[in-house]
């Protein structure tokens, strides 16, 4: 696509519930970032792939939070057991392979009540 | 890790104004990029700039690496230049993770 695709762009979940954030990046970019971001920061690193393989996951706060790339494409990052810190906007980022230009999505603004 | 800081945290300027906004990294970097947030929230990637001088448009960007600094000129700003200003930077040994500062908050009016 022409761009970085991120779905929903908006989310609004219950305390405890599981989340599923998708991220479709730009054609043919290898490698794909997941960050998150809260108001008035930075965005904080979570995890990168390379291919369909996690490189650094260093970034994810606990097993709650888990990410998937099968393909080398689309990419899945999954919240189990929301809780309201987990409020946030995360934001999905693609670049040619690594140490590229990188390029984001619009983000996915998650609101756990 | 690295520590990343930027200044000034927020700037005001009238239209037509130009400024500098300086990006301090406390370690070896192989990779620095600059990003425009807009109010909308959409993170722009500006440069790629791991060292070296850059412009586009009214806009221009120095990093000198070994010095461990990088700086964005805004010439002539507009009020479409409004928005934070994020510097990001990869450690040779972490390939992909990427380090924000916490970015300066521009606001240009007319």
């Amino acid at each position: 696509g022409a761009g970085v695709s991120q779905t929903p762009s908006n989310k609004v979940t219950e305390k405890g519930k599981y989340v599923e954030l998708r991220c479709d990046p730009i054609s043919g970019h290898t490698a794909l970032y997941w960050y998150r971001q809260s108001l008035g920061q930075g965005p904080e690193f979570l995890i990168y792939f390379q291919g369909t393989g996690a490189a650094d996951d260093s970034g994810l706060p606990n097993d709650r939070f888990f990410a998937v790339r099968p393909e080398g494409s689309v990419s899945t990052l999954k919240i189990q057991r929301t809780e309201r810190g987990d409020s946030a906007v995360y934001l999905c980022a693609s670049s040619l392979t690594s140490g590229n230009t990188i390029y984001f999505g619009e983000g996915s603004w998650l609101t756990v009540v | 890790g690295i520590q990343v800081e930027q200044s000034p945290p927020d700037l005001i300027l009238q239209e037509g104004a130009n400024s500098t906004l300086r990006c301090n990294f406390s370690d070896s970097v192989n990779n620095l990029q600059w990003f425009h947030q807009n109010p909308w929230g959409q993170l722009i990637n500006l440069f790629y700039i791991p060292s070296g001088t850059k412009q586009n448009g009214r806009l221009s960007a120095t990093t000198v690496a070994t010095e461990r600094y990088s700086l964005l000129y805004i010439s002539s700003s507009q009020t479409t230049d409004s928005g934070v200003y994020f510097c990001a930077v990869e450690r040779p040994d972490s390939w992909g993770k990427f380090q924000f500062g916490a970015g300066t908050q521009v606001v240009v009016t007319p």
